[in-house]
């Protein structure tokens, strides 16, 4: 089945600082990439996701990138706030199933 | 509100004792799937449902078993647990398949002694 890797698996940034966080994959018909955040003791929660057909979209102060030729996705998180502190993890569809990866944990500190 | 709920949110078993954990959306969703999150190995699916009386499996079936008799309700049931299937479980929605918004559960810190 579809894999997908994510990096890094931590993340400290200083308040305001950009983070980016990585994911890479294999399968050349996955046609959708989800972003889910996840705080502390929650349940993951949907932040932005694209489609094969745009190579990048934003909202406010994140963004996702998607490479098809290199098979790889980006979160961008800019002007980093303390309340962005959590687990990310990126997802892909493919083969039929949605597949997520490892999770990051980001920490901002003030 | 539209949610998806889930229940208990923990719960303490011992090796071989049956146990369900319900899971239950209001929104008329389609497609409703269990997942268990490990550390370090982000979100696992166990098993989907693409609409009622239609089941699947995930990636990490073994020993989990799931019924879809109901639109709205998706329980997880454990036949006879055992400590590695000690988790946190989180149950999911969405309108019509896993290439759209997934709604999740509060989840469920199972602890199979």
């Amino acid at each position: 089945g579809e894999n997908v890797e994510q990096h890094p698996s931590t993340l400290s940034v200083q308040e305001g600082d950009s983070a980016v966080i990585k994911c890479t994959y294999s399968d050349s018909a996955s046609n959708y990439f989800p972003w889910y955040k996840q705080e502390l003791g929650k349940r993951p929660q949907l932040i932005i996701d694209i489609r094969s057909n745009v190579g990048e979209k934003k909202d406010q102060r994140i963004a996702v990138t998607l490479n098809k030729t290199a098979k790889h996705f980006s979160l961008h998180i800019t002007e980093t706030q303390p309340e962005d502190s959590a687990v990310y993890f990126c997802a892909l569809f493919g083969f039929q199933k949605l597949v997520f990866g490892t999770g990051t944990r980001l920490l901002v500190s003030p | 509100e539209a949610q998806v709920t889930q229940n208990p949110r923990y719960l303490i078993t011992v090796t071989g004792k049956k146990l369900t954990v319900t899971c239950s959306q209001n929104m008329n969703h389609e497609y409703m799937s269990w997942y268990r999150q490990d550390p370090g190995l982000g979100l696992r699916q166990i098993y989907y449902s693409m609409n009622v009386e239609v089941t699947d499996k995930g990636d990490v079936p073994e020993g989990y078993k799931v019924s879809r008799k109901e639109k709205r309700n998706f329980p997880l049931i454990l036949e006879s647990p055992s400590p590695n299937q000690t988790s946190l479980y989180f149950c999911a929605s969405s309108d019509r398949g896993p290439n759209e918004k997934l709604f999740f559960g509060s989840g469920t810190q199972l602890s199979v002694l």
